[in-house]
C-alpha cells in the first residue's frame, strides 16, 4: 500500500482559510467513508480533529471541517488562528482491512 | 477517560526483537467495539500504522511490516503488546500505542525506541 499524498506545506495568514487535500485511491480514501485527520504540533502527541470525513470529536473548534470529492479527501481550516500552526495528517482504511496515512502537511501562519 | 501508556526498552540492537506493552486504564481493552493499534513515527517524519488487534484477537498489518510484527492482547492485565522482529536502524522511531485504527483516540505518550548496538 502507499502513503496517501499531502502536500508538503501550506499557508495562511490570521483569519483566513485554507485546505489541505489529501490523495489516495479507489482503494482507501475514494472507497472509504473512515478517513481521519490529526494535528500534531511539535514534540506533541497527534490529536484526532476529524473522523469519518467530515465529523468533529467534540471540543474540536468548527474551524476544522473536514470533505471528500472522489479519491480525495480535504481538511479546511477557516479563521486561521496562530495555534493552528503544527502538521496535519490524513488517514483512510485501506484494503485487506489496512489503515494509511499521508506524508502529512506542514502548515504555517503567516 | 481511557488512558494508555505504553513501555519497554528504549534501546534495541540490530537483529534482535523490539517488544513494547500498552497499558490501558479506564477501559477494558476486551469490551466494545474497538481496535487497538501501533503506530509510529521516526524523528522528523510522518506516522506509519503498525497493526491492530481487536478484542477477538484478530489482527491486521501493515502490509510493509507483516512479515515481521505481532501484535497480541493480554486481557487479564487490560494490556496489549507489539514485538518487530529483526530490527534495524530503519526501525528506530517513536512508537504510540492507541485505541482505534483509523479513528484513533485516545493516543499513549509515544516511547523512543532507538535500534543501535
Amino acid at each position: 500500500q502507499s502513503a496517501l499524498t499531502q502536500p508538503p506545506s501550506a499557508s495562511g495568514s490570521p483569519g483566513q482559510s485554507v485546505t489541505i487535500s489529501c490523495t489516495g485511491t479507489s482503494s482507501d480514501v475514494g472507497g472509504s467513508n473512515y478517513v481521519s485527520w490529526y494535528q500534531q504540533h511539535p514534540g506533541k502527541v497527534p490529536e484526532l480533529m476529524i473522523y469519518e470525513v467530515n465529523r468533529r470529536p467534540s471540543g474540536v473548534p468548527d474551524r476544522f471541517s473536514g470533505s471528500k470529492s472522489g479519491n480525495t479527501a480535504s481538511l479546511t481550516v477557516s479563521g486561521l488562528q496562530t495555534e493552528d500552526e503544527a502538521d496535519y495528517y490524513c488517514s483512510s482504511l485501506a484494503g485487506g482491512n489496512n489503515v494509511v496515512f499521508g506524508g502529512g502537511t506542514k502548515l504555517t501562519v503567516l | 477517560q481511557v488512558q494508555l501508556q505504553e513501555s519497554g526498552p528504549g534501546l534495541v540492537k540490530p537483529s534482535e526483537t523490539l517488544s513494547l506493552t500498552c497499558s490501558v486504564s479506564g477501559g477494558s481493552i476486551s469490551s466494545g467495539d474497538y481496535y487497538w493499534s501501533w503506530i509510529r513515527q521516526p524523528a522528523g517524519k510522518g506516522l506509519e500504522w503498525i497493526g491492530r488487534v481487536f478484542p477477538t484477537g484478530t489482527t491486521n498489518y501493515n502490509p510493509s511490516l507483516k512479515s515481521r510484527v505481532t501484535i497480541s492482547l493480554d486481557t487479564s492485565k487490560n494490556q496489549f503488546s507489539l514485538k518487530l522482529s529483526s530490527v534495524t536502524a530503519a526501525d528506530t522511531a517513536v512508537y504510540y500505542c492507541t485505541r482505534g485504527s483509523v479513528t484513533v483516540d485516545p493516543w499513549g505518550q509515544g516511547t523512543l525506541v532507538t535500534v543501535s548496538s
